[in-house]
């Protein structure tokens, strides 16, 4: 499968822990880019990034949500201290970065805090 | 602020004819738009995308019509077909931002 890999599927979290979200962008791709989607609601994007490099975090939360695509290995969408309003759909997007080319995106992650 | 609108939440097409999706943008510097369809449990799958320098794009079944004047732009999918059924997003952005804005999506069912 050449597409965009999120995992998990689905995770469940109690109040207070952290949660992993991963991405692995479609083959090819070196811009990553991670949305949410509330219920009833369309995407929000939150961060864009590239290999080690945050370009425009300006959908980000301030406080307790980071990003990381490093050198090697999956872009990681990390919330920390969750509460229950981060229950959400967190989807993931690559492209290659070019202008003008769509974003491809994953199944994403369902995020259930308890 | 809601800078792209879909406003209507829900569209009922009979199978075989045309169904046509709307979008709204407040926003005059967007100059690169994008229509996604999602299923359930699945993640937006790209269809169609036009820039602001055209006024029309076809692929197969399904054209997307730019009117900058008006800032609006129409999907039309022609046949319709029962797999057309799922959620239409429109998405908009600066060319070479990277920051794509979403409507919030138009329900299509197609009546068999």
């Amino acid at each position: 499968n050449a597409g965009v890999m999120q995992n998990p599927r689905h995770l469940v979290r109690r109040r207070g822990q952290e949660a992993r979200l991963r991405c692995s962008p479609m083959k090819g791709h070196s811009h990553v880019y991670w949305y949410r989607q509330l219920p009833e609601e369309g995407l929000k994007f939150m961060v864009y990034l590239q290999k080690e490099n945050i370009i425009d975090e300006s959908g980000m939360p301030k406080e307790r949500f980071s990003a990381e695509f490093p050198k090697e290995g999956p872009s990681i969408l990390r919330i920390q201290q969750v509460v229950r309003g981060d229950s959400a759909a967190y989807f993931c997007a690559s492209s290659r970065g070019q202008g003008g080319q769509p974003q491809h995106f994953g199944d994403g992650t369902r995020l259930s805090i308890l | 602020d809601q800078q792209v609108k879909q406003n209507s939440p829900s569209l009922s097409v009979q199978e075989g004819r045309i169904s046509i999706l709307n979008c709204d943008y407040t926003n005059s510097m967007f100059d690169y738009f994008l229509w996604y369809k999602k299923y359930p449990a699945e993640g937006p799958t790209f269809l169609i995308s036009i820039s602001s320098i055209k006024d029309k794009n076809e692929d197969g079944r399904f054209t997307v019509f730019l009117n900058k004047s008006a800032k609006h732009l129409s999907l039309h999918i022609v046949p319709s077909q029962p797999g057309d059924s799922a959620v239409y997003f429109c998405a908009a952005d600066l060319f070479g931002n990277e920051k794509l804005t979403f409507g919030t999506g138009t329900r299509l069912t197609i009546i068999p």
